[in-house]
């Protein structure tokens, strides 16, 4: 595997439903990103991590919970999600947060409904 | 005001038109302007990366940054139906709407 890999790229749950997205980068990168997008709106940041360490949360609800056990990986949790959070969900990883290194490198994403 | 302005779209030009998008932003400690491309049903994939104010130029991309008017544009000549996608303009971690931009044969 190559670049930055998500699992799964289709996901349809209830709102009482709990489940996780996983994001593993494949490029030697020290920060991870998870990033909402929905349609006619820009990218949406959610949580930053650099170096395992969250450094950012955008004010999310507390039903997205993220979780980075190392530098490759990154798992987004979900609970008692509202039909509004239908979106596509973005993982995008960078040499560091800031600075020269900050071009991102985002997997597919996965399409999440739901019901 | 929004922090990153960009025309939505749709955009649509015949195969070999000069195409420029633009975007506008308010906040002029932004460093670093990205490109990224995003095919439908695709994440994004970097296209242009520039630092501060200049020309950056790759194959039939051009990235300009003019910080002075906070405003970066991306010029694509020859443009090839395979151009066909979202183009989202990047401060840093901030991004554009994204214009759709359609080139047909």
């Amino acid at each position: 595997e190559t670049g930055v890999t998500q699992t799964p790229r289709h996901l349809v749950m209830g709102m009482t439903n709990k489940k996780s997205l996983k994001c593993e980068q494949h490029l030697g990168h020290n920060a991870m990103y998870w990033y909402k997008q929905s349609a006619k709106k820009p990218l949406e940041l959610m949580f930053v991590y650099s170096l395992e360490e969250r450094v950012e949360n955008n004010s999310v609800p507390s039903r997205f919970s993220p979780e980075c056990p190392n530098s490759s990986h990154l798992f987004l949790h979900l609970h008692t999600l509202q039909p509004e959070d239908s979106a596509l969900y973005l993982c995008a990883s960078s040499q560091d947060v800031g600075g020269p290194g900050i071009e991102q490198f985002f997997g597919p994403g996965t399409r999440l409904t739901v019901l | 005001q929004k922090e990153v302005e960009q025309d939505p779209g749709p955009l649509s030009v015949p195969e070999g038109a000069i195409v420029s998008l633009n975007c506008t932003y308010s906040n002029s400690a932004f460093q670093y302007f990205m490109w990224y491309r995003q095919y439908s049903r695709k994440g994004p994939e970097l296209l242009m990366y520039t630092y501060s104010s200049g020309n950056k130029e790759d194959g039939r991309f051009t990235a300009q940054v003019d910080k002075s008017s906070k405003y970066i544009s991306l010029f694509i000549r020859d443009s090839q139906p395979s151009d066909s996608a979202t183009y989202l303009c990047a401060m840093e971690l901030i991004f554009g709407t994204g214009t759709r931009l359609q080139v047909f044969p």
